[in-house]
């Protein structure tokens, strides 16, 4: 089975503070994808990131920044400087079997919202 | 970049009528498509992968002949709630896989309020 679990139910920071999304993954897969995307409140998805699990690399797009580490499960995503229109509902999601008998499918975490403070 | 387009983007009706959504691959061909729910402030919940040209795969716990999905071509996927009834309303979306960097593109979504 395959689960994606995001402690974080609602997160407020003031603008221009550093923020973490925290996500932990459960897979018995040795090979899969985690994605972060962002949902604001017209409800469209907006895709962040697409991890592999071979590649352990941290990465960096501008104010985003991402941390794998399979020792943990972990996969967070920080964001710096944050901004109002930061604010949204973040998810965490993993693609792997479902089954471990070939059904992969894309699992979501429940989601952090986040609200940036002017 | 793959585009999915969804419609409608928001739609009420009445109880026991019947809603069509529909979901449609602009510049690439979808033999698989996946349709979510999403209740408030909670999380995307898998219903059904939808493959052209064959029938669904529905999740345990969603009903089959309330939700109907056709897939009767690789650019259109369609999900019809049946008889839809006030704990129907939610938010749609469907997805699709694609070969681009992000490997899921997502359709806008359909607010679904049955009243």
């Amino acid at each position: 089975a395959q689960k994606v679990t995001q402690a974080q139910t609602e997160i407020s920071v003031v603008e221009k503070e550093d923020v973490t999304l925290d996500c932990v993954y459960e897979t018995r897969d040795t090979t899969y994808y985690l994605f972060w995307y962002k949902q604001p409140p017209s409800g469209e998805l907006v895709f962040l990131i697409r991890r592999n699990s071979f590649d352990e690399q941290n990465e960096i797009s501008g104010r985003y920044s991402w941390n794998f580490q399979k020792s943990t499960s972990s996969f967070n995503f920080t964001i710096t400087a944050s901004q109002v229109v930061d604010s949204a509902v973040y998810f965490c999601a993993l693609w792997a079997s479902f089954s471990g008998a070939g059904s992969y499918q894309l699992t979501f975490g429940k989601g952090t919202k986040l609200s940036v403070i002017p | 970049g793959a585009v999915v387009s969804q419609h409608p983007s928001w739609v009420i009706c009445k109880s026991g009528t019947s809603v069509k959504i529909e979901c449609r691959s602009l510049d690439f061909q979808a033999t698989t498509m996946f349709w979510y729910r999403q209740f408030p402030k909670q999380s995307l919940m898998l219903m059904a992968t939808s493959n052209e040209g064959s029938k669904a795969t529905y999740e345990q716990g969603v009903e089959k002949d309330k939700f109907l999905i056709n897939h009767a071509s690789l650019t259109l996927s369609t999900l019809t709630v049946t008889s839809a009834h006030p704990e129907d309303s939610s938010f749609y979306i469907c997805s699709a896989r694609t070969v681009s960097s992000d490997g899921y593109t997502f359709g806008s979504g359909t607010r679904l309020t049955v009243v």
